[in-house]
């Protein structure tokens, strides 16, 4: 009930196509859900975050669309440029408790190509 | 505004050894949390600190321990070494405000066991 599932493990897209990155979850405590994006060689690095009473958040190209009823959500990224190529971690963690635990999912490997 | 950081980046160790890391974070963070990634698991939480006591603990074994000091400088040790221990050791702060999820992440230090 901890984890949160994310599809594809891997991606493939052009230049200027739409990337689209899907996690799942299971446990309903649950109450805030980042993406974190991560370089070679570097730590993730918070790229947008959304809160269940909201169904869709956008920040430039990037835009979160959150599904409270089927417990998915999901990371667009539009007009996908070469410098987005990354891993993308979906995460979730819980609220109530003073924590700022992160349950991750397993990332997707996004490649852009030109 | 200097970022979190971590030392040292890289080290090698053999079975049966233990090791320290040291992390510091981005100066009026209180709270430190530490990850542990993997190809195989991902990133998996650790543990938290906020103003030196430990908030939160992953479901790792004892032989994985941390402390937190007044000036929020945070150690981790890993006693008695495993082969599976090898990974990128991830220290991450924030401001201690309850379950933002904005985490801020270090570069890591990557650990290999011998």
């Amino acid at each position: 009930q901890q984890q949160v599932k994310q599809s594809p493990q891997s991606l493939i897209v052009q230049k200027g196509g739409i990337s689209i990155i899907n996690c799942a979850y299971e446990n309903t405590a649950f109450d805030y859900f980042p993406w974190y994006q991560q370089f070679p060689g570097k730590g993730p690095a918070l790229l947008i975050a959304i809160r269940p009473d909201v169904s869709e958040k956008k920040e430039g190209r990037f835009t979160i669309s959150f599904n409270k009823s089927a417990k998915q959500f999901s990371l667009h990224i539009m007009d996908s440029q070469p410098g987005d190529s990354a891993t993308y971690f979906c995460a979730a963690s819980k609220g109530g408790g003073a924590t700022n635990k992160l349950i991750f999912g397993t990332g997707t490997l996004l490649a852009v190509q030109p | 505004k200097a970022g979190v950081t971590q030392t040292p980046r890289y080290l090698i160790k053999t079975r049966g050894q233990q090791v320290t890391l040291s992390c510091s974070p981005i100066s009026g963070h209180r709270s430190v949390s530490w990850y542990q990634q993997t190809p195989g698991q991902g990133l998996q939480f650790l543990f938290e600190y906020f103003s030196e006591t430990q908030r939160n603990k992953g479901n790792f074994p004892g032989r994985f321990s941390g402390r937190q000091f007044s000036n929020s400088r945070s150690e981790m040790n890993v006693s008695t070494l495993e082969l599976g221990d090898s990974a990128l050791y991830l220290c991450a702060s924030s401001s201690g405000a309850a379950n933002t999820g904005e985490l801020f992440f270090g570069e890591g230090s990557r650990l290999t066991v011998l």
